[in-house]
């Protein structure tokens, strides 16, 4: 079936890296996605990284791939304030055309 | 380049009642999908429109409907409202399959 699963909650002090980490368990998914939520907003898209590579860099960003452990992280750089909020991973599914599997979202927290 | 609308912003509605939600995509996205997001069950799909069809659909009730136009516009509609249908409805439009998929601030829905 398909699942993404993700830890709710990471702090982090200010200036250093953040860690988000995501399992999911749709083997045929192309594309998968991170995405930012701040209080009372939509998703922003963030990065996506298709399913044939390994690492995806985009400023602050990166993103990392491993497709034998269904496993994808987002690692943000010098971390600020401003990216406290919640982060989804998403998968498209197989097949699915433009439906997207969320995982519940981690909450990051950067703190002084 | 115009993002992603959404109207209402808010809503509040009695049981019972129905109620009608827009999105308007990027210019040129032909997909819209939508999803209900809620503090219990996290983000999930409704269904998704592509050039006025309905190619996929989520496990909600009859009572939840979408439509496509012919400019890419989508509505989506639900009868009968339940309290458990208060929640956060977001749309996402994509310029094809399986792409980018970007959201709109959403609308949230209060039912008493």
């Amino acid at each position: 079936g398909e699942d993404v699963e993700q830890s709710l909650f990471l702090s982090v002090r200010e200036g250093d890296s953040s860690v988000i980490n995501c399992t999911y368990t749709d083997s045929s998914s192309t594309y998968l996605y991170w995405y930012k939520q701040e209080p009372g907003a939509g998703l922003q898209l963030l990065t996506y990284i298709f399913s044939n590579m390994d690492m995806k860099q985009d400023q602050r960003l990166t993103v990392l791939l491993n497709k034998k452990d269904k496993h994808l992280s987002l690692r943000i750089a010098d971390t600020q304030t401003g990216d406290s909020a919640i982060y989804f991973c998403a998968e498209s599914s197989h097949g699915g055309y433009n439906k997207l599997i969320f995982g519940a979202g981690t909450r990051l927290a950067v703190h002084p | 380049k115009a993002g992603v609308t959404q109207t209402p912003r808010y809503l509040i509605k009695t049981r019972g009642q129905q109620v009608t939600l827009s999105c308007s995509p990027i210019s040129g996205h032909r997909s819209v999908s939508w999803y209900q997001q809620t503090p219990g069950q996290g983000l999930q799909f409704l269904f998704e429109y592509f050039s006025e069809t309905q190619r996929n659909k989520g496990n909600f009730p009859g009572r939840f409907s979408g439509r496509q136009f012919s400019n890419s516009r989508s509505e989506m509609n639900v009868s009968t409202l339940e309290l458990g249908d208060s929640a956060l409805y977001l749309c996402a439009t994509s310029p094809g399959e399986n792409t980018e998929a970007f959201f709109g601030q959403g609308t949230r829905l209060t039912v008493v």
